[in-house]
């Protein structure tokens, strides 16, 4: 079964200092990640994915499989980066296509 | 192109009342899911189609849940016999193609309220 840990319900940093937000999946086959983000009052839509291996809005993720991780990294947070944040698995390798999720992260930048 | 549309954006219900929600998905898109999220969680899966086949379903989705995509265009979502736990965010996504890794395009969601 596929399962995704967020172990930070929330995270305050203050602008300009570095954000990471975790991302642990447990998954036996071969991972598809995503970061999801929702700003305030606006849909979830899609951030990053891992096989892109690119940076959006400064965010970069990069796939551990050894450690089972995917954290969410900037180096100078912006307020604008105020959002939710959820880490998401795809297992399509085992023909399945649903996403599943982790329960996301609250990122609170302080002015 | 607006995106993936749901209606309506509200529901209040009683209990044990019937609810039908819709979705449009991206018009190229071919393959719809629809999800369901309840406060301080992530969106968790109940069911996908492919064009009109619906491919997958969740245990979370009871005999009261059932889902259509009649001709692969938009998609219905009605539960039957509303309980209080059925209370949540219902959110619709789409994507497109055969990779695995189209990414999913969602909606703003239908938020149902059960009394």
């Amino acid at each position: 079964a596929q399962r995704v840990t967020q172990p930070e319900k929330l995270l305050s940093v203050f602008k300009g200092a570095p954000v990471e937000l975790k991302c642990n999946y447990s998954y036996s086959g071969s991972p598809e990640l995503f970061w999801y983000v929702q700003y305030s009052r606006q849909r979830l839509q899609l951030l990053l994915r891992h096989i892109s291996r690119e940076s959006i809005k400064g965010f970069t993720a990069d796939l551990n499989k050894g450690e089972t991780s995917f954290h969410l990294k900037k180096p100078f947070a912006q307020e604008e980066d105020s959002a939710m944040y959820y880490c998401a698995l795809g297992a399509s390798g085992a023909g399945s296509y649903q996403l599943t999720f982790g329960k996301g992260t609250k990122l609170s930048v302080i002015p | 192109d607006t995106g993936v549309s749901q209606n309506p954006r509200h529901k209040i219900t009683k209990r044990g009342q019937n609810v039908t929600f819709r979705c449009d998905p991206i018009s190229e898109h071919n393959r719809l899911y629809w999800y369901r999220q309840t406060l301080g969680q992530g969106p968790e899966f109940l069911t996908y189609f492919q064009n009109e086949a619906q491919l997958e379903k969740s245990r979370l989705l009871s005999d009261r849940f059932s889902a259509e995509r009649p001709k692969g265009s938009f998609s219905t979502l009605e539960i039957q016999r509303t309980e209080q736990g059925d209370s949540a965010m219902y959110l619709c996504a789409s994507s497109l193609g055969h990779l695995s890794n189209q990414p999913q395009h969602f909606g703003d969601g239908t938020r149902l309220s059960i009394l």
